[in-house]
């Protein structure tokens, strides 16, 4: 079965202080994996893809596939990172369908 | 950026009646867009794929006759709420893929708050 998880409804952090949103997945192929963010009020925007192994934010993901795991991660969060933020899987075939996890609220407290 | 734009943003319709949402990719050509729900505080759930030219293909459990979709041009995909009942009020999010120069990215529109009353 194509499944995302996020274990975590709400994290709740202080500023300067580590953040790490999990994400595991179940997929039988070879999946391509992305954070997404949502901002209060506004649309989703791509935050990470995993093929491009960039730093957006100051947020990095590294794909496990030992441990089937995207978990994202951030040194120092900010209070502007408060958001919600979905794991999302694309099953392979690059048709833009999306499978997202049931999403992480980050609070980062002043 | 490509821009994914829906329209209305916010509807309130009485039950019974139906309801049309609508998703345009503003500069970019898409054969295929999504369509989602979401209920507050929850996942985006896929509704259905909407095909330009041909039949949308849904998610099990979507009531196809209830949720009609219509992709007319490769610019405009369309979700009508059918007969609509108080537990179809939702957050609709369409996307679509750009595959153009800019990269290999999904683009989500703003969503559309639906009230059935």
């Amino acid at each position: 079965a194509q499944r995302v998880t996020q274990p975590e409804k709400l994290l709740s952090v202080f500023k300067g202080a580590p953040v790490e949103l999990k994400c595991n997945y179940s997929y039988s192929g070879s999946p391509e994996l992305f954070w997404y963010v949502q901002y209060s009020r506004q649309r989703l925007q791509l935050l990470l893809r995993h093929i491009s192994r960039e730093s957006i934010k100051g947020f990095t993901a590294d794909l496990n596939k030992g441990e089937t795991s995207f978990h994202l991660k951030k040194p120092f969060a900010q209070e502007e990172d408060s958001a919600m933020y979905y794991c999302a899987l694309a099953p392979s075939g690059n048709t833009g369908k999306l499978i997202f996890g049931q999403g992480t609220t980050l609070q980062v407290k002043p | 950026g490509a821009v994914v734009s829906q329209h209305p943003s916010r509807v309130i319709c009485k039950s019974g009646t139906s309801v049309k949402i609508e998703c345009r990719s503003l500069d970019f050509q898409a054969t295929t867009m999504f369509w989602y729900r979401q209920f507050p505080k929850q996942s985006l759930m896929l509704m259905a794929t909407s095909n330009e030219g041909s039949k949308a293909t849904y998610e099990q459990g979507v009531e196809k006759d209830k949720f009609l979709i219509n992709h007319a041009s490769l610019t405009l995909s369309t979700l009508t709420v059918t007969s609509a009942h108080p537990e179809d009020s939702s957050f609709y999010i369409c996307s679509a893929r750009d595959y153009g120069p800019s990269g290999n990215t999904i683009y989500f529109g703003e969503g559309s708050w639906l009230t059935v009353v």
